[in-house]
């Protein structure tokens, strides 16, 4: 158990529609991370947020946002949503400085998004 | 830019040893290795920070040449434990921002 935890753990609904997934990062963690991971492309980075602040944006498309809320937990909002948004969600954190990369990434379970 | 990782898979019969390579196109501060098993997170393995410093835990090692923009990852004497997908990831300084590799399936047979 990483101690992040993301919600829903799976998910289905069909193009077109809303969701949101949910994520709680580790206590004490600062920095929440999205990634995407599809068959075919690995895990590509999203948007990382840190205490609160977008820090660093990765191929996240204009229908889909997040955002990370005052107690730390953060969402991502998927929009308008197309059958090539299938793919499982990972949320995760770390205790990030502004410093470099030396922190472990803590990942949460993943969400299963299935669009149909 | 996604960095690059060979071999795509590997098969291993326990005890063999095996390689996996990463190589960027940028210049990096830092990689990663992390292991996911199917249908699980990744799981950290371990961190090398420019300065070409190898790291070790138990049998699995790594070492970056941040000259070459690369890395590698050790496994030596394999257990059906060390199945699952292999990421590197690769940092540039600032945040911890990574961006990942596009893995290598390793599958370690009795």
């Amino acid at each position: 158990d990483s101690g992040v935890t993301q919600t829903p753990k799976h998910l289905i609904t069909a193009t077109g529609q809303r969701v949101t997934l949910r994520c709680s990062p580790r206590s004490g963690d600062l920095s929440v991370y999205w990634y995407q991971q599809s068959l075919d492309q690995g895990l590509q980075f999203l948007i990382q947020y840190y205490n609160g602040e977008e820090r660093a944006k990765g191929n996240i498309l204009e229908r889909f946002s997040a955002q990370q809320f005052p107690d730390l937990h953060s969402e991502l909002n998927l929009s308008s949503l197309e059958l090539g948004d299938s793919a499982l969600y990972f949320c995760a954190s770390s205790v990030s400085s502004r410093g470099a990369n030396t922190g472990e990434l803590f990942f949460g379970e993943g969400s299963r998004l299935t669009v149909l | 830019q996604q960095p690059v990782q060979s071999p795509q898979a590997v098969i291993l019969r326990e005890g063999e040893d095996a390689v996996i390579n990463c190589s960027s196109s940028k210049a990096l501060y830092s990689v990663h290795w992390y292991r996911q098993k199917h249908g699980e997170a990744p799981v950290f393995l371990m961190i090398l920070l420019k300065g070409g410093e190898q790291k070790g835990h138990e049998k699995i090692s790594a070492s970056f040449n941040e000259k070459k923009q690369q890395s590698s990852l050790y496994l030596t004497a394999s257990q059906l434990s060390y199945s699952g997908t292999y990421f590197c990831g690769t940092g540039t300084g600032g945040g911890n921002k990574l961006t990942f590799g596009t893995g290598t399936q390793l599958k370690v047979e009795l």
